[in-house]
C-alpha cells in the first residue's frame, strides 16, 4: 500500500462544476503539499497546508490531521484548469525535506 | 529570476550508457533535491544536495549519483543505463533555512533508454 493515496485517479466534468480530489496519507506529517503538473512535466505548488483550510482563487485546500485526509476543491472548473493534481506529503515545513507523491488525479474539464 | 531551470530537455539513450543531467536553482535556493517519475506514476524521491553533500537518499541503486557545485547548481548522473530508467526526470529546489518554503520544480529533463 503506498503511503499517499489519491483518489479518483481520472476525473472528467464539464466546465462550470465543482470538483473535488482526495488524498489519505497513512504516515506521520508536518505538512501536505498539493501540485499541479501540465502535459510536458513542469510541476507548480499550490498549496502547502498543516492545518485547516486555505484558499486561492477558485482553487480551495483542507486538511483533516486526524483523519489523515486531505481534499482539493475547484469551484467554477474552467478547461483550462485540465491537468494532473498532485498530493505529496513531507515529514517537516522546512524547504529541504523530501516530498512524497501520491499516483495524481487526471483532471479534464470539458467546455 | 530565471526559476529553476534543467538540460537538456530530451535526451535519448541505449542501455548500458551513462547521462548527466544538469540543474540550476532558483535565485537564493541552496538545496537541490532530485525526482524520478515514470510515466502515469508520481515522483519518487532519488536524492537530496545542500553545501555540495549528498544529505538524503530514496530507495535508488549507487548507479544514480549526484553533485552539487558551489554555485549550487547539481548534476544527476546514472550509469549503466537499464530500459527501467526511461522516466521523466525533475529538479527542485528549496532554502533549507525558510520555514513554509515550498519547492520549486524545473521542466524536467525526459529520458528515453531504447
Amino acid at each position: 500500500k503506498n503511503e499517499v493515496e489519491q483518489s479518483p485517479q481520472n476525473l472528467t466534468a464539464q466546465e462550470g462544476e465543482f470538483i473535488t480530489i482526495n488524498c489519505s496519507y497513512s504516515v506521520g506529517i508536518s505538512a501536505l503539499h498539493w501540485l499541479q503538473q501540465h502535459p510536458g512535466g513542469g510541476i507548480v505548488s499550490l498549496f502547502m497546508l498543516s492545518s485547516g483550510k486555505k484558499k486561492h482563487g477558485r482553487l480551495i485546500a483542507t486538511i483533516n490531521i486526524q483523519e489523515k485526509h486531505s481534499s482539493l476543491h475547484i469551484t467554477a472548473s474552467h478547461p483550462r484548469d485540465s491537468a494532473v493534481y498532485i498530493c505529496a506529503v513531507s515529514g517537516s515545513n522546512f524547504g529541504n525535506e523530501k516530498l512524497t507523491f501520491g499516483t495524481g488525479t487526471r483532471l479534464t474539464i470539458i467546455p | 529570476d530565471a526559476g529553476v531551470t534543467q538540460s537538456p530537455t530530451h535526451l535519448i539513450k541505449t542501455r548500458g550508457q551513462q547521462v548527466t543531467l544538469r540543474c540550476s536553482p532558483k535565485s537564493g535556493h541552496d538545496t537541490v533535491s532530485w525526482y524520478q517519475q515514470a510515466l502515469g506514476q508520481g515522483p519518487q524521491f532519488i536524492f537530496q544536495y545542500y553545501e555540495e553533500e549528498e544529505r538524503q537518499r530514496g530507495n535508488f541503486p549507487d548507479r544514480f549519483s549526484g553533485h552539487q557545485f558551489p554555485n549550487y547548481s547539481s548534476e544527476l548522473n546514472v550509469n549503466a543505463l537499464l530500459l527501467g530508467d526511461s522516466a521523466l526526470y525533475l529538479c527542485a529546489s528549496s532554502s533549507r533555512w525558510i520555514a513554509g518554503n515550498t519547492q520549486y520544480f524545473g521542466p524536467g529533463t525526459r529520458l528515453t533508454v531504447l
